[in-house]
């Protein structure tokens, strides 16, 4: 019963190291989501990918790349982490039309120190 | 463009009580509504949501929430908070014959006092 399952969980940079968050959903959904978490700021969408090979960005895409390996996997990846890029990061899935509920995966904690 | 509008970050009440978590949205053409709850450091899972049938909706744990057009409203009540409660909400829209990509508003944190 996986459903969204991304990694690490938690994670501590330092300041211009990368990386990348991991994301798999096994739901054979069409739709998937990176979304940010920080205080007094609700979730704020960094990039989304409607379907197998196309990525868009979202409301807050600087700093951040996308890839959409396969139906299943959508990657998120820093290049150069910022201390403004601390955050928690969800990765969620949907079928991908208007009504369907957005599934989430745990969350992954990363301090950019 | 949809918009969502959540009254108050924090609503405290006690176990027992009333819990009323406000929601409004904007948008231009019929909405899905949505409510989220999200637990300490898990993710979100859906409470409910109402997708044009009946105006009513009822969820898990004993929320509920009803769609009122005339004043853009889809508030999220319970009769009778239980400490378990304690968590984030989250308010959502996407539009039908639109973009499904959710609107999130910014969350209220429900605390359940003893």
């Amino acid at each position: 019963n996986a459903g969204v399952t991304q990694t690490p969980k938690f994670q501590v940079l330092k300041t211009g190291q990368s990386m990348t968050l991991q994301c798999a959903q096994d739901m054979n959904h069409n739709s998937m989501y990176w979304y940010r978490q920080d205080p007094g700021m609700g979730l704020r969408l960094i990039y989304y990918s409607a379907s197998e090979g196309t990525t868009d960005k979202g409301e807050v895409p600087n700093g951040y790349n996308v890839s959409r390996l396969n139906k299943r996997e959508f990657s998120l990846r820093l290049e150069s982490a910022a201390p403004s890029q601390t955050s928690v990061y969800f990765c969620a899935s949907s079928v991908g039309t208007a009504g369907n509920t957005i599934y989430f995966g745990e969350g992954s904690w990363l301090t950019v120190v | 463009a949809q918009s969502v509008t959540q009254l108050g970050s924090h609503v405290s009440v006690s176990e027992g009580a009333l819990v009323l978590l406000r929601c409004n949205y904007s948008s231009s053409v019929p909405p899905y509504l949505f409510w989220y709850v999200q637990y300490p450091n898990q993710g979100l899972q859906l409470l409910l949501k109402y997708t044009s049938a009946a105006t009513l909706v009822k969820g898990i744990n004993g929320f509920e929430a009803e769609f009122k057009k005339s004043e853009t409203s889809f508030h999220l009540t319970k009769p009778s908070a239980h400490m378990s409660d304690a968590a984030e909400y989250f308010c959502a829209v996407t539009l039908s014959g639109g973009s499904y990509i959710p609107t999130f508003g910014r969350g209220t944190s429900l605390i359940v006092h003893p």
